[in-house]
């Protein structure tokens, strides 16, 4: 299958800092990428649709002010979560499309402190 | 997209099949049967795909009923390495609306492979 790649795989910062995850599709152009949110034994929840050349799409209940997204180019898509809290750690996960068939990152696990 | 309904834990002998049934009667024509699995501490893993034939492939069969409002999934050898929590997820594949291209997980179902 496509390989999407993610980076970080694992950050820790301090409360207060901004921190980027970038998702690259690497054999693939993606004009549209995912990013989700996975606490601790739940199961993952969509945050934001990243579309190429264009404004993010963001669910219900995600602050678009503190997840920036931005999709450049139609294999990078980046997030950055602004002013990092401890509420704020979880793991990241990006996803993208092609022919149908999502396929996922590895993750970014972020630790605020 | 259609809700769907899954065990929440499910156990298999490993070389034995797994079969991991799903639930979706609210099911729409235009809805695919999408499945995948996610390994701890990994992101998920696209298996397999279909929306009214039976498919197959190296990974796994997906059996969809008739009627469409249920699946299942088949790993026809289980090994130690499927453990994982498995996705049933049903969504439109093709065309406009904020619904296009959203997977939406629900809890899954753990499936775990002993010795």
């Amino acid at each position: 299958g496509a390989v999407v790649s993610q980076h970080p795989s694992w950050v820790i910062c301090k409360s207060g800092t901004s921190v980027k995850i970038e998702c690259r599709s690497l054999d693939f152009q993606a004009t549209t990428m995912f990013w989700y949110r996975q606490f601790p034994k739940q199961s993952l929840m969509l945050m934001a649709t990243s579309n190429e050349g264009s404004k993010a799409t963001y669910e219900q209940g995600v602050e678009k002010d503190k997840f920036l997204i931005n999709h450049a180019s139609l294999t990078l898509s980046t997030l950055t979560v602004t002013s990092a809290h401890p509420e704020d750690s979880s793991f990241y996960i990006c996803s993208a499309r092609i022919q149908n068939i999502q396929y996922f990152g590895a993750g970014t696990r972020l630790s605020v402190l | 997209d259609a809700k769907t309904t899954q065990p929440p834990s499910m156990d298999c002998a490993e070389g034995r099949a797994a079969n991991l049934p799903c639930n979706h009667s609210t099911i729409s024509g235009n809805e695919y049967v999408y499945w995948y699995r996610q390994i701890h501490s990994q992101g998920p893993q696209y298996i397999i795909h279909g929306l009214k034939n039976n498919e197959t492939n190296e990974m796994a069969s997906l059996i969809i009923t008739e009627d469409r409002k249920s699946s299942t999934l088949i790993l026809p050898h289980a090994t130690l390495r499927d453990t994982a929590v498995y996705y049933c997820i049903v969504r439109v594949a093709s065309g406009g609306g904020t619904s296009y291209g959203k997977l939406t997980f629900g809890q899954g179902t753990i499936l775990t492979v002993h010795p």
